[in-house]
């Protein structure tokens, strides 16, 4: 069955980084975007990244670009949000989905999701 | 800062119908397809409707989906208190070059 499982959340400083995992399974990874989507407490949904099924277009909110950086695994299906310079506005539960492509809002499976806390 | 706006909150009683309207601009949702999701506290958001109007598997036919120029609309009949959740229409915005997701409604069941 499809499976997204995130991990990488934990405590961090202000300023530093922390790299988020978002493990595959169950679909032709290779045939679907891959979107994060955070929502900080008492906060609603954000988007935060894409990237497309062929790693050719990459697409950042305004409010992460310049930070935050999707990578894949190159043998596994694992996509990688790298997460520099963080703020504490960047608290939040991360969720990786999958979609038909970039610009495409069918998020048919979600990882459970994983907190990333900024603090000092 | 979402560009996509919904009302804070709708209510009604079980067995009744809720309307969630989503208001964007020509570069999101008058280009784009709309998404609906729901979001209980706690778990992962729940595809409901996608590409305007399609409801996925397993999605029952209370929940329907519309869309007319700049706006959206999610319609619920037959509340169940089950349906207590937040909202969130979704689409991509071809000015941003983002998918931008609405400030969400709070939906409770009297």
């Amino acid at each position: 069955q499809v499976q997204l499982v995130e991990s990488g959340g934990g405590v961090v400083q202000p300023g530093r980084s922390l790299r988020l995992s978002c493990a595959a399974s169950g679909f032709t990874f290779t045939g679907y975007a891959i979107h994060w989507v955070r929502q900080a407490p008492g906060k609603g949904l954000e988007w935060v990244a894409v990237r497309s099924y062929d790693g050719s277009s990459k697409y950042y909110a305004e409010s992460v670009k310049g930070r935050f950086t999707v990578s894949k695994d190159k043998s596994k299906s694992t996509l990688y949000l790298q997460m520099n310079s963080l703020r504490a506005e960047d608290t939040a539960v991360y969720y990786c989905t999958r979609a038909a492509s970039s610009r495409s809002g069918n998020f048919d499976y979600w990882g459970q999701g994983t907190l990333v806390t900024v603090s000092s | 800062q979402s560009v996509l706006t919904q009302p804070p909150s709708v209510s009604a009683a079980p067995g009744q119908k809720v309307t969630i309207s989503c208001s964007g601009s020509s570069s999101s949702i008058g280009n784009n397809y709309v998404s609906w999701y729901q979001h209980l506290p706690g778990t992962a958001p729940k595809l409901l409707i996608y590409d305007n109007d399609k409801r996925p598997s397993g999605i029952p036919d209370r929940f329907s989906g519309s869309k007319s120029g700049t706006s959206a609309t999610l319609g619920i009949t037959g509340l169940q208190t089950g349906d207590e959740a937040d909202y969130y229409c979704g689409t991509w915005d071809s000015s941003l070059s983002g998918y931008v997701f609405g400030t969400g409604t709070r939906v409770t069941v009297l």
